[in-house]
Order: structure tokens, then sequence, then C-alpha cells
């Protein structure tokens, strides 16, 4: 069974670009999670998604963030402009239930 | 104060050793409660929920402490896999928004 799905791996960009990650959840499950990670602060959510609809952006750090869920099965956050700050691993989940399950994250390097 | 704290550790642990450690939580009508491993820049995976009762594993124990509000994980007989970063986990939201501790990291050695 294919997990949770996610793209880029990898992302290098430079300040003020525009940067989009992509979630593909696991198909039946109807919530989805973005979280950001980082040494400092941990695991942090941003915002979550039930049956396509947000539900709690309260973790979104800034307008430059938003995030979109166009069907049950795709997902996007964007960062515009990116900052250095914003460097960090970007996280999505999915669940069906009360179980979590996270993709392989998407490592963020803004310079 | 954090609403999920944990020892960030590590401990380090002899390989056939046992560790226990604790996560403590502030909101009184947490509802669900869950251990999750992290391996060195990889996703967090679900280790285990927690019972009310105490749950096991394998080599495992999960309590809970409601009147406490802590929760623990023991591991016995640790393996050098064991190594990792254990994240305690609480819901208490009306539906199935998560709040992950900082972590606590292990190291076990041979």
């Amino acid at each position: 069974d294919a997990g949770v799905i996610q793209s880029p791996r990898h992302e290098v960009t430079e300040m003020g670009q525009e940067v989009t990650l992509r979630c593909k959840p696991i198909s039946g499950h109807n919530s989805l999670f973005w979280y950001r990670q980082t040494m400092m602060r941990g695991l942090e959510l941003l915002i979550y998604f039930n049956n396509n609809v947000p539900i709690d952006d309260s973790g979104m750090p800034e307008d430059r963030f938003s995030a979109k869920m166009p069907n049950a099965s795709f997902s996007t956050l964007k960062i515009q402009p990116s900052e250095p700050r914003d460097s960090a691993v970007y996280f999505c989940a999915s669940s069906a239930s009360w179980f979590q399950f996270f993709g392989p994250g998407t490592r963020l390097t803004v310079l | 104060r954090k609403e999920v704290e944990q020892d960030p550790g590590p401990f380090n642990v002899p390989e056939g050793a046992t560790v226990a450690f604790n996560c403590t939580y502030s909101n009184s009508a947490s509802q669900s409660f869950f251990w999750y491993r992290q391996d060195c820049r990889k996703e967090p995976k679900l280790l285990m929920s927690v019972y009310s009762s105490g749950n096991e594993d394998g080599r495992f124990t999960a309590q809970l402490n409601r009147a406490s509000q802590y929760i623990s994980l023991l591991i016995r007989d640790s393996k050098l896999s064991d190594s990792a970063t254990y994240l305690c986990v609480v819901n208490w939201a009306a539906g199935n928004k998560l709040t992950f501790g900082g972590g606590t990291r292990v190291l076990v050695k041979p």
C-alpha cells in the first residue's frame, strides 16, 4: 500500500522565491495535516483539513503561508515569499481516525 | 508552560538494559494518548496507543496516570535498533488534532 506521498523531498531556494510543497494522502483518509519541524521548536501543526475543508489554521505562522486541498487526494502548502527562517522539514500526515500516518517530509532550505 | 513536556535526553542505555521515561501534559481534558517514534531524518511513526489500564506491546510498556497527568514508556531488553527519538502525543480537542511533545532521545549502546 502506498503511504503518504510528498514532493519534492528536498528543496533549496533563495529568499523571496515562492515555494510549493505537495502532498498526496493515503486513499480513504479524510483528514490531512501539515506540520513543520525544527530543532528549536519541534513538531508544530500548521493547518489541518477534514473532508477537504480547512478546520484549524491557527498554526500558520503568517500570511506568507497558505494551504489548499482541492480534492481528497491532493494538498499544497505554499510559502510566498520565502525567508531563511522558513527552513525546516515540512511533514504532511493523513488519518481516518486518531492515528496519523506521516509522509517522508520535504526538507526546505531557504538561502 | 508547554502543553506536552518531555525530558529531551539523551538517555544513554546499555544494550539489554531497561529504560523508562515520562511525559507530562497540561490539559486535564486530554482524551487520547500515543507514543510515536522518530528515527534520525525520518518521519514520525506510531509506536503504540496508551490506554488507561496500561498496555504492553512486546518489549514496550505504556502507562497513563490521569491524576498526575503523565504518561510513561518503558523499554525492556533494549536493542541497538531502539535508538530513536520518542514523541509523546496527546489529543484533547474535538476532532483528531494531535499535540506533540518535543521528544526524548534514546541511544542504545553496545
